[in-house]
């Protein structure tokens, strides 16, 4: 299985800030690599796919890099709203497989 | 609107099984790849597999082989999801998820982009 892993698992920041967030793969998933959002109580939501592609609706302030194993999420002036838990996912193979998620909270 | 709309929360005594069912609206069922990804609290997301509504074909997370099985009815554009065999540890919020692709940079790639509400199942004794 490929393994998905995050870093940092949670952060602090406050709005306006920018913010990375770094995904690896445990081995090459070319750019077979998605990033979702995660509210309390709420389902997860797409933000980006194959590693770059925004997503309709998502704000241009996030914004998706990376291929093969290393991987980044930045969100360019963090808002209220974009306080939540952020996951990536390979889609590269089966079974499909997600980080372990990075919290961000407010500072 | 594109909608996935799941049944309600179960509670289960371990070696019981569970059936959730995903109603989809707002989008053409019959030919989609419906996905189930489970999240067991304060747990990352888990998939468990995926059907193909078209033609039925299915592809299990070999944790979950043997005690999975995802079905579909077409004429009622409902997914659904079966485990078997429950212990404690199934204790997680159930969604479904449909995939979408992008193949227009001559590549395929494939990514989850509507989600039900989720089932919490809870399997205690």
């Amino acid at each position: 299985d490929i393994q998905m892993t995050q870093s940092p698992s949670s952060l602090s920041a406050s709005v306006g800030d920018r913010v990375t967030i770094i995904c690896r793969a445990s081995q090459s998933i070319n750019s077979y690599l998605n990033w979702y959002q995660q509210k309390p109580g709420e389902a997860p939501k797409l933000l980006i796919y194959a590693a770059s592609s925004l997503q309709g609706g998502v704000p241009s302030r996030f914004s998706g890099s990376g291929s093969g194993t290393d991987f980044t999420l930045t969100i360019s002036s963090l808002q209220p709203e974009d306080f939540a838990t952020y996951y990536c996912q390979q889609s590269y193979g089966t079974p499909l497989t997600f980080g372990g998620g990075t919290k961000v909270e407010v500072k | 609107q594109v909608q996935l709309v799941q049944s309600g929360a179960e509670v289960k005594k371990p070696g019981a099984s569970v059936k959730v069912s995903c109603k989809a609206s707002g989008f053409s069922f019959s030919s989609s790849v419906m996905h189930w990804v489970r999240q067991a609290p304060g747990q990352r997301l888990e998939w468990m597999g995926w059907i193909n509504t078209g033609n039925g074909n299915t592809k299990y997370s070999q944790k979950f082989q043997g005690r999975v099985t995802i079905t579909r009815e077409a004429t009622a554009s409902t997914a659904y999801m079966e485990l078997s065999g429950l212990r404690s540890e199934d204790t997680a919020v159930y969604y479904c998820v449909r995939q979408d692709s992008d193949c227009s940079g001559g590549s395929c790639y494939y990514y989850m982009d509507v989600w039900g509400n989720g089932t919490t199942v809870t399997v205690s004794s």
